[in-house]
């Protein structure tokens, strides 16, 4: 089975800017979920999305937020971008229970100049 | 007082060793477990999972969970330079897409 995708690998933007950030979970997987992190704040989670529902959401601001598609792909975009919001954006995909295992894809690594 | 407390290393052992790695969290509600493995600029990557009280083993990996004294535990026998990195301990509850992490330990194995 392919593994979760992420694209792209790699993005600079300046401040001020949005970005859309895009997962393709592993077949068969609804839940996508996502995570930042950085090396100040370790991992933190941003928001799960299953069967094209938002069904947990971390703590921040409302400049993140998701969707995801009838294919399980989902999409993660950041408005108005600030220099704190530098990270590995990681989303992990998983059959969506309680007892399953979440598999993480490569990661985009986000810059804000 | 975060919700996953990893002791925060850098935690270092001679090749051959078994390497201890523990974690606690402060979730009753915390069903589920996870060590995951994260290599220097890669994603992390599963190692173990539990969710009963107990021992289980996999490999050279074992995971150890003490629900009563909300503790979890990764023992790595015959450490491998291999072995080097950042271990990080996860928890999750009923709500099923939300892993709690903590900061993580980093692991050398020194050959």
């Amino acid at each position: 089975k392919a593994g979760v995708t992420q694209t792209p690998r790699y993005l600079i933007k300046t401040r001020g800017q949005q970005v859309t950030l895009s997962c393709s979970p592993i077949s068969g997987h609804r839940s996508v979920s996502w995570y930042q992190q950085t090396p100040g704040q370790g991992l933190q989670f941003l928001f799960e999305y299953f069967s094209e529902t938002q069904r947990n959401k971390g703590n921040f601001p409302g400049r993140f937020s998701g969707r995801q598609f009838s294919n399980s792909r989902s999409e993660m975009n950041v408005s108005t971008l600030e220099l704190g919001d530098s990270a590995l954006y990681l989303c992990a995909s998983s059959l969506g229970t309680v007892t399953d295992t979440q598999y993480f894809g490569p990661g985009t690594r986000l810059t804000v100049l | 007082q975060k919700e996953v407390e990893q002791n925060s290393g850098p935690l270092s052992v001679p090749e051959g060793a078994i390497a201890s790695l523990n974690c606690t969290y402060s979730d009753r509600g915390s069903q589920s477990f996870f060590w995951y493995r994260q290599y220097s600029g890669k994603s992390p990557e599963l190692i173990m999972f539990i969710y009963s009280n107990g021992d289980k083993e996999d490999g050279r990996f074992t995971a150890q969970l003490n629900k009563a004294s909300q503790y979890v535990s990764l023992l790595i026998r015959d450490s491998q330079p291999s072995d080097s990195a950042t271990y990080l301990c996860a928890s999750r509850r009923a709500n099923a897409g939300k892993s709690t992490f903590g900061d993580g330990t980093t692991l050398t194995v020194k050959p």
